[in-house]
């Protein structure tokens, strides 16, 4: 099966500065690659996702790039904000299934 | 409205009792999930089902079984709860016809005594 791994767990920026979030996946059949991010007593809430045929896809301060070859995708925030502290979670997916990394808690330092 | 829906949003009983979650979607998607998170908020895939077809994750203890009465609802049924079921479990649902994100209840925080 799928296996996804996420770094780094732990994340500290200052309010302004850009968060780097990285997940490899080993299934090249995977073709769906979604973000979430989870505040405290919330379920994950999707906040921006690509698909195989595309290599990069940004909304706002949010960015996501997929290297297919490497098997590596990223999210990228920029101009953190207080309000960005939360878990980020990856995913792969692969007929429908979703595997998701270990989870990723930033902390944005105002 | 939300979009999907848990209840309870706290759970708490004993050793050895038998208990039901239930999840709600009005999205009208078709495949809904079970999802397990721990205290290192691992999330584990539990089940999937549609109309159609049931995938159980194999590291499920069979004491877990869920039970959708129509498309919009799946419900999570444990029996003999161990210490070990402390979790929060998340329901979530998406269309299957096509890779399409899942939408997410806000959870059930399950305590074993």
């Amino acid at each position: 099966g799928e296996n996804v791994e996420q770094h780094p767990s732990t994340l500290s920026v200052q309010e302004g500065d850009s968060a780097v979030i990285k997940c490899t996946y080993s299934d090249s059949a995977s073709n769906y690659f979604p973000w979430y991010k989870q505040e405290l007593g919330k379920g994950p809430q999707l906040i921006i996702d690509i698909r195989s045929n595309v290599g990069e896809k940004k909304d706002q301060r949010i960015a996501v790039t997929l290297n297919k070859t490497a098997k590596h995708f990223s999210l990228h925030i920029t101009e953190t904000q207080p309000e960005d502290s939360a878990v980020y979670f990856c995913a792969a997916s692969t007929r429908n299934q979703f595997y998701f990394g270990t989870g990723t808690s930033l902390t944005v330092i105002p | 409205d939300t979009a999907v829906s848990q209840t309870p949003k706290y759970l708490v009983t004993q050793m050895g009792n038998d208990k039901s979650i239930k999840c709600e979607q009005n999205l009208g998607h078709d495949t809904m999930y079970w999802y397990k998170q721990d205290s290192k908020k691992f999330l584990k895939i539990m089940f999937s089902y549609n109309n159609k077809e049931l995938i159980i994750n194999e590291t499920v203890p069979n004491r877990f079984s869920p039970k959708s009465p129509d498309k919009a609802h799946l419900n999570l049924h444990i029996n003999s709860l161990e210490l070990g079921d402390s979790a929060v479990y998340f329901c979530a649902s998406s269309q299957a016809y096509r890779e399409q994100p899942q939408h997410f209840g806000d959870g059930t925080r399950l305590s074993i005594l």
